[in-house]
């Protein structure tokens, strides 16, 4: 079974501090996305990555930076963070190739005060 | 105008009832359709898989794509309260570098009660 996993399942953080969100998949996908979802609002992609080192720019990246160093691991970086920012924030990967489905972790509550 | 439109709901029914969800696009270069389900502090999964305009079935699920129309729908047969989630409608193109983004819904929870 693909699995994918988040470092965190919640998390709260003071106003400015610079967030760290990681996501790690263990079946060898070239893509991964980061999303947040709020109600009324749904899923909204931030960021994706189609291979290692590379990154594209989803609808909302303002506030956000991403890292992919290593094929499994894609890092969501809030550089400075805001109230707004207070979200379900969920990491997904899919293979590229067939379906390309995308899997999805567990999510991550993140709390900014 | 999003390129998906999703009827949030909540929509909610008596167990045994026949569930219809739906969701239309403007993007005519959506191919693939699927449907996701997400229940309550979990990450979605893929529930409904269909290529281009047609009907799938699987079990009580039943996934329609009218691309004449831009409609796609998701028909629960006997609902049951297990089925209790928020179902996201989802869908992408197979053109271009944007080739496994997904554009969802906004997702209609749904309430099955005994």
């Amino acid at each position: 079974d693909v699995k994918v996993t988040q470092s965190s399942r919640y998390l709260v953080k003071r106003t400015g501090e610079k967030v760290f969100l990681e996501c790690v998949q263990d079946m060898d996908h070239e893509n991964m996305f980061w999303y947040r979802q709020d109600p009324g609002l749904g899923l909204r992609l931030i960021y994706f990555s189609y291979d290692v080192k590379m990154k594209e720019k989803g609808d909302i990246p303002e506030g956000y930076s991403v890292s992919r160093e290593k094929k499994e691991r894609f890092s969501l970086i809030l550089e400075s963070a805001s109230t707004n920012q207070t979200s379900m924030y969920l990491c997904a990967s899919s293979s590229g190739g067939g379906r390309n489905e995308q899997y999805f972790g567990p999510g991550t509550r993140l709390t900014v005060t | 105008q999003k390129e998906v439109e999703q009827d949030p709901g909540p929509l909610s029914v008596p167990e045994g009832a026949i569930v219809s969800l739906n969701c239309t696009y403007s993007n005519s270069a959506f191919q693939y359709f699927m449907w996701y389900r997400q229940y309550s502090r979990k990450g979605p999964e893929l529930l409904m898989y269909t290529y281009s305009s047609g009907n799938k079935e699987d079990g009580r699920f039943t996934a329609q794509v009218d691309k004449s129309s831009k409609y796609i729908s998701l028909f629960i047969r006997d609902s049951q309260p297990s089925d209790s989630a928020t179902y996201l409608c989802a869908m992408r193109s197979n053109r271009g570098s944007t080739l496994g983004r997904l554009y969802f819904g906004r997702g209609t929870q749904l309430t099955v009660w005994p």
